[in-house]
């Protein structure tokens, strides 16, 4: 069965600081998507990771993917309030259309 | 842009109630699903459809039923509504490396 962890669970960080979210998952899988979620709305997707070795970025947020490692991160550099939200991770189980197995999430909060 | 659309944003239902939450896709997606968000647990998936009148069980299928007689529609039924059904239901379409997958904007159910 795919499990899914995400840590940690809440961050608050400053203004301008860099951080690192990490998701771990338990089973071979060859698609890795991140989302962002703000209170009382629905999940955004932010990257989507095909490969070993697949880097994403997109403004202060870059994303990466070690598949041996099982083992993918969320970067945040300079962090502004904009950030603040839950980000999830979520894993496809094995290859094909199958459902997105998620993390628990990591509620962000970035303070002045 | 994908569309997925959730009929009711908010609901309040009795216990006891049959309750129908529905979901449209405009972009021809096989594959749709219905997830529910708890705070502290994450998105679980209920049920899945790879096709129309086909279905499959998620993580948490008891005490819900779901329905898809048209590709772009995809329904959740709770039978007889209970207070442990008071959550955030979200659907999904699509999956597969080109389109990914879209969220609905989420109905937020309260059974009193």
């Amino acid at each position: 069965e795919l499990k899914v962890e995400q840590n940690p669970l809440f961050l608050s960080m400053q203004e301008g600081k860099n951080y690192t979210i990490y998701c771990n998952y338990s089973t071979t899988s060859d698609r890795l998507y991140w989302y962002r979620q703000d209170p009382g709305k629905s999940l955004e997707s932010l990257f989507v990771l095909l490969s070993n070795g697949a880097v994403k970025q997109e403004g202060r947020l870059m994303a990466s993917l070690d598949t041996k490692a099982r083992l993918s991160t969320l970067h945040i550099t300079a962090a502004v309030h904009d950030l603040s939200a839950t980000y999830f991770c979520a894993v496809v189980s094995g290859s094909g259309n199958t459902p997105l197995v998620f993390g628990k999430g990591t509620r962000l909060s970035v303070i002045a | 842009d994908v569309k997925v659309t959730q009929s009711s944003r908010y609901l309040v239902k009795r216990t006891g109630e049959k309750v129908f939450l529905e979901c449209v896709q405009d972009m021809d997606h096989e594959n749709m699903f219905w997830y529910r968000q708890d705070p502290g647990l994450g998105l679980r998936l209920i049920y899945f459809s790879y096709d129309v009148k086909m279905k499959e069980k998620g993580d948490i299928p008891e005490g819900y039923s779901v329905s898809r007689e048209k590709k772009e529609r995809f329904s959740l039924i709770l039978e007889s509504a209970s207070t442990n059904q008071t959550s955030m239901y979200l659907c999904a379409s699509g999956g597969g490396t080109v389109y990914g997958y879209t969220f609905g904007s989420g109905t937020r159910l309260t059974v009193v």
